[in-house]
């Protein structure tokens, strides 16, 4: 098993851009969700999805949207890049088990928006 | 909203010595989970835990789920320089959709 995926690693864009962060898992986990970590404020939960065709808002949902055509995949999507999007991403997905929830992180993509 | 407390933020200790942190929550949780996460990397699981009064052992690495189920503790022996990295604490509660997160605890080795 690959485990959580994430491309790109590195990206940078210009104010106004947008761009797809990929996700993808191979574990047929249910449940996937979108962080941002930034210095200071820790991980931050953007968007998740319990299933596919289901997605609900995180914490910091503006400026993000999302889908999940399928359960292996959980794009994330910025509409119009801004500065204040420059953060770390990371894509989690994670199963129930005794009643608890086990979950696993994918390696990060690093965005700078100029 | 649910609170976790992390503690210490910091750490500096020698190779070969113990390392303990813990959590604390202000609600009672049905999971721990302890990440460690390296610098540039995603964070990685260590340990998960589901039941008040559970120890479970990784290697060199031992967590324990509170028995009020509000808190957690890792516990790191023998320490090695591979053992740097920032540790941090996760939980649900059975009524909540998602994990809360710790404020993590920055472990250096010194040689």
């Amino acid at each position: 098993n690959a485990g959580v995926t994430q491309t790109p690693k590195f990206q940078v864009l210009k104010t106004g851009q947008s761009m797809t962060l990929q996700c993808a898992q191979d574990m047929n986990h249910e449940y996937m969700s979108w962080y941002r970590q930034d210095p200071g404020m820790g991980l931050r939960l953007i968007h998740y999805s319990v299933g596919a065709g289901i997605t609900d808002q995180g914490e910091v949902p503006n400026g993000y949207n999302v889908s999940r055509s399928t359960t292996e995949d959980f794009p994330l999507r910025l509409l119009s890049a801004a500065p204040s999007q420059t953060s770390v991403y990371f894509c989690a997905s994670s199963y129930s088990k005794a009643g608890g929830v086990t979950q696993y992180f994918g390696p990060g993509t690093r965005l700078t928006v100029l | 909203g649910q609170q976790l407390n992390q503690s210490p933020q910091s750490m500096f200790i020698q190779e070969g010595e113990d390392v303990s942190m813990n959590c604390t929550s202000s609600s009672i949780f049905n999971t721990w989970l302890w990440y460690k996460q390296e610098p540039g990397e995603g964070p990685v699981l260590l340990i998960a835990l589901y039941k008040a009064g559970e120890l479970t052992s990784n290697g060199r690495l031992t967590a324990q789920f509170g028995i009020t189920r509000k808190d957690s503790f890792l516990n790191i022996s023998a320490s090695i320089p591979s053992d740097v990295g920032i540790y941090f604490c996760a939980g649900r509660s059975g009524s909540a959709r998602q994990l809360t997160f710790g404020s993590g605890t920055q472990l250096t080795v010194l040689p």
